[in-house]
């Protein structure tokens, strides 16, 4: 059961456009929703992470958008650059009802963006 | 070295060989998880270590699939009779852990490049 799915898979966007990637999730349990970048031959990196709290948060030029009622998050990327150009996954965790602590990641399966020049 | 490591970075087997993939997190870092990225997938949880406690093994694919954590620190994972599904990039991921009440950044490692032929 894919539990997070993300479209598009691939996204080509002009230089300075916007660029918006989005995903839906099941489990209503989900209380942490991060986006990762990950360039080629790299792991992952967080980029920007939100809480289902609040409905949006903005860092320099990107901005998750959450909507708690549909189960949806989206990543806007404004005034997309060339090297902005990578995969992007976003992910979603819980809390176990047992306390492990464990924070376990359930991703996306990933866009390709690609910023031209 | 400031970030999570892993070695070997690339791995060539035959199917049937055993291999282990080796990882170092973080330090003070007590959380660390293994997790699976398949071609053009999203990554895909393994296991988890945190501290001393066992580790939840619930994402471990099949029996096949082992993993330690040694001194709270270095962790390796170990695939017995390797299969050419088996071919993927194993990447580690390692946070502080805040317990039931928080979701922390996982910092991710390169990666090791798995290819059972």
């Amino acid at each position: 059961q894919q539990q997070v799915k993300q479209s598009p898979q691939s996204l080509i966007v002009q230089k300075g456009g916007i660029s918006i990637i989005n995903c839906a999730y099941e489990n209503t349990a989900f209380d942490y929703f991060p986006w990762y970048q990950q360039f080629p031959g790299k792991g992952p990196a967080l980029l920007i992470a939100i809480r289902p709290d609040v409905s949006e948060k903005k860092e320099g030029r990107f901005t998750i958008s959450f909507n708690k009622s549909a189960k949806q998050f989206s990543l806007h990327i404004m005034d997309s650059q060339p090297g902005d150009s990578a995969t992007y996954f976003c992910a979603a965790s819980s809390r176990r009802a047992r306390d492990t602590g464990r924070r376990a990641l359930t991703f996306g399966s990933g866009t390709r963006l690609q910023v031209q020049p | 070295g400031a970030g999570v490591s892993q070695s070997p970075s690339n791995k060539v087997t035959e199917k049937g060989k055993d291999v282990e993939l080796r990882c170092d997190p973080i330090s003070g870092h007590t959380a660390l998880y293994w997790y699976r990225q398949s071609l053009g997938q999203g990554l895909e949880f393994l296991i988890y270590f945190q501290g001393n406690s066992a580790p939840d093994k619930s994402g471990l694919p099949s029996d096949r699939f082992s993993a330690e954590r040694t001194g709270g620190s270095v962790s390796t994972l170990t695939i017995q009779r390797t299969q050419q599904e088996d071919s993927a990039v194993y990447l580690c991921a390692s946070s502080f852990f805040l317990g039931s009440g928080g979701a922390n950044e996982q910092f991710f490692g390169p990666g090791t490049r798995l290819t059972v032929l």
